[in-house]
């Protein structure tokens, strides 16, 4: 068990509805990311955080939001959810960067 | 600002034949740098990292600072090593944050 989980695994949902998404930790990790995965785009961060209450914005944060409220819970919303967002979602975690991210195993999001 | 590229999007050899996955980044310091791997219906995983020096599944990466490359390498392709594979570049800016390629789809061919 790699300690991180993401739920759901799959959506599928229409255009302008919110959708959230949950990434859930029990290695205690201080920083958390949300990337998505697009091909010919390899993974693009979209929001992080360093702390609870601490985020910041990614390269491709328009469109989203997070929120922290405990250290294990990092959560991903899509304000009103377009066909540009249908992605992989990761959710990643790390103590510090120099010992790499352990990810989670994906949210394969479809817009409709 | 720091990039990672990755030339090529598929890369496809024979089994028993050498690999080399090219990777490119731009960064003035000191980088760190990692190689991970997505296997079919798995999760990323890290394969390795630059500063250990560490040889997993027969895959090794040198840094070369006068090219700036990290060129993934092993001698004798398996079918096994079938995947994707993503280099990445540490983010010294905030948060630890790391930068990653567009990714290169390995095939080994039997």
């Amino acid at each position: 068990d790699a300690g991180i989980t993401q739920s759901p695994r799959h959506k599928v949902t229409e255009t302008g509805t919110p959708v959230t998404l949950r990434c859930h930790q029990t290695e205690n990790h201080r920083y958390m990311y949300w990337y998505r995965q697009d091909p010919g785009h390899g993974l693009r961060l979209i929001h992080y955080s360093y702390g609870v209450k601490d985020t910041d914005k990614g390269e491709v944060s328009d469109g989203y939001s997070v929120s922290r409220s405990k250290t294990e819970d990092f959560l991903l919303t899509l304000e009103s959810a377009t066909s540009s967002q249908t992605s992989v979602y990761f959710c990643a975690i790390s103590e510090a960067g120099n010992y790499g991210y352990t990810f989670g195993s994906g949210t394969r999001l479809t817009v409709v | 600002a720091q990039r990672v590229t990755q030339p090529e999007k598929l890369l496809s050899v024979f089994k028993g034949a050498p690999v080399e996955l090219k990777c490119n980044y731009s960064y003035s310091g000191s980088p760190e740098l990692f190689w991970y791997v997505q296997y079919s219906r798995q999760r990323l995983q890290l394969l390795l990292r630059h500063i250990s020096r560490e040889s997993i599944k027969g895959f090794t990466a040198d840094l070369n600072k006068g090219e700036t490359s990290f060129h993934l390498k092993k001698p004798f392709a398996q079918e096994e090593d079938s995947a994707m594979y993503y280099c990445a570049l540490k983010d010294y800016s905030s948060a630890s944050k790391i930068i990653f390629g567009s990714g290169t789809r390995l095939s080994i061919r039997p």
